[in-house]
């Protein structure tokens, strides 16, 4: 089964602090996905990303967030100044196809 | 706006008995529907998708029915074993979209 892969597991942080969540998709995959979900709360779409840029995001994605795919294999997520909301599970998805999307372990954020 | 709602949110079964896991849905514009299960600390694992212009689809012991016209899914999960104990979420998507919308949700629990 595919596997996507995401660092660090954990991330605990001060609020206005900047945090890069980093997620390894497998190399055939071409779609790229943010999800998070708060304790206890559904699964929420932040941002897709295909073809090297934003393909869709939410209204939770605001100028706070960022994503970039720097090096053709990493894809990564910034939130410039955290907030104590933003404290939550973040997962990576990826797939060959839209219809596919295999989700990563999740980095759980905390902000302090 | 869109929703998906699940009748049961906790389903307990005997091991070894088939499980049947359902799923409304709300926007008749979903062109396809993932099944996932995410173990407690886990990310969502893909467990079998299916496309609107279908109404069965058969995996490895899993079998989702899809109806459109009571816009309802359902998962069944063949000879229920310990390890399938998770919370099981579908989740539609739309051609149009990439963003998946997840519900909150049923659990499952497996009785030895």
């Amino acid at each position: 089964e595919p596997e996507v892969t995401q660092t660090p597991s954990h991330q605990v942080t001060q609020m206005g602090q900047e945090v890069i969540l980093r997620c390894v998709p497998i190399s055939n995959h071409l779609y790229f996905y943010w999800y998070r979900q708060i304790l206890g709360q559904k699964v929420e779409f932040l941002v897709s990303f295909y073809n090297n840029e934003i393909s869709e995001k939410s209204e939770i994605f605001d100028d706070q967030f960022s994503v970039e795919r720097p090096d053709g294999s990493n894809f990564t997520l910034k939130i410039r100044s955290t907030k104590l909301e933003d404290s939550a599970m973040y997962f990576c998805a990826a797939g060959q196809t839209q219809e596919t999307q295999y989700f990563g372990p999740g980095t759980r954020l905390l902000v302090l | 706006g869109e929703s998906v709602g699940l009748h049961l949110p906790t389903l307990s079964v005997q091991e070894g008995d088939n499980s049947i896991i359902n799923c409304a849905y709300s926007n008749s514009a979903s062109d396809y529907f993932i099944w996932y299960k995410q173990e407690s600390g886990k990310g969502p694992q893909f467990i079998i998708d299916i496309r609107s212009n279908m109404d069965k689809r058969q995996g490895q012991r899993v079998t989702v029915l899809l109806n459109k016209t009571v816009k309802h899914l359902s998962l069944q999960i063949a000879a229920t074993q310990p390890g399938d104990s998770a919370v099981y979420f579908c989740a539609p998507g739309r051609d149009s979209s990439y963003k998946l919308i997840f519900g909150s949700g049923t659990r499952l629990l497996v009785r030895p």
